[in-house]
């Protein structure tokens, strides 16, 4: 079955610093990735998505996620946090060729963002 | 367009209690989902829905039972609450890709909170 592992549990950055969320998933097949932000009291909303092709990925908010197939990795970038950043976010995984149509996540990076 | 709708909102059950939740979605999803949400551990997958009439196991099933009769509609069910089962429930629904087996991305609702004492 695939996991995801999200090794940051907690992260405490100050504005404008730059943001990178370890995310590595362990399928050897086919994966679509996802990427989801939780704002506090709130419900998940996706970041962005890879399903194939350019390997880099832009989402909403100046967030972008590279996915290394050598690696298992997902990671999620941003070059410059804001205060509104402040968030839960997750990585999900979807392996296609296993016929389980749902999605898998990890168990969370709390992001926390100090003005 | 309300998109994904869970009720209740919040709940308190007593052990050994009964209880159904209800998520309802108007977007025509072929797929529909029931995670659990607790501290540490992410999302993890209880149920979930690939049509109507139809329900699988996620990672987390025992405990809990599902049923999809209408294509708009995905209950789960609780006979016999636990405190072990105290967690924020979010119901999600999904389209499949076209011309794949696979789902898209994920809408979600607003999720319940529930205490089992």
């Amino acid at each position: 079955a695939q996991s995801v592992s999200q090794h940051n549990h907690h992260v405490i950055l100050s504005e404008a610093a730059s943001l990178e969320l370890g995310c590595n998933y362990s399928y050897g097949g086919t994966v679509n990735l996802f990427w989801y932000v939780q704002y506090p009291g709130q419900h998940l909303q996706l970041l962005l998505k890879y399903f194939s092709g350019d390997p880099l990925v832009k989402g909403i908010k100046g967030f972008e996620a590279e996915f290394i197939k050598s690696k298992f990795s997902f990671n999620l970038r941003k070059p410059s946090v804001q205060w509104s950043d402040t968030a839960e976010y997750f990585c999900a995984v979807n392996a296609r060729d296993t016929g389980r149509r749902a999605l898998t996540f990890g168990s969370g990076t709390r992001l926390q963002v100090q003005p | 367009n309300a998109g994904v709708t869970q009720t209740p909102k919040f709940r308190v059950l007593k052990t050994g209690q009964s209880m159904t939740l209800l998520c309802a979605q108007d977007m025509n999803h072929e797929y529909m989902y029931w995670y659990r949400q607790d501290p540490g551990m992410g999302l993890r997958l209880i149920h979930y829905s690939v049509g109507e009439g139809t329900t699988a196991k996620g990672e987390v099933p025992d405990g809990y039972n599902v049923s999809r009769l209408k294509k708009q509609n995905f209950l789960l069910g609780l006979e016999s609450a636990a405190p072990s089962q105290t967690s924020v429930y979010f119901c999600a629904s999904s389209a499949h890709v076209p011309g794949q087996r696979f789902p898209n991305s994920l809408h979600f609702g607003n999720g319940t909170r529930l205490t089992v004492t």
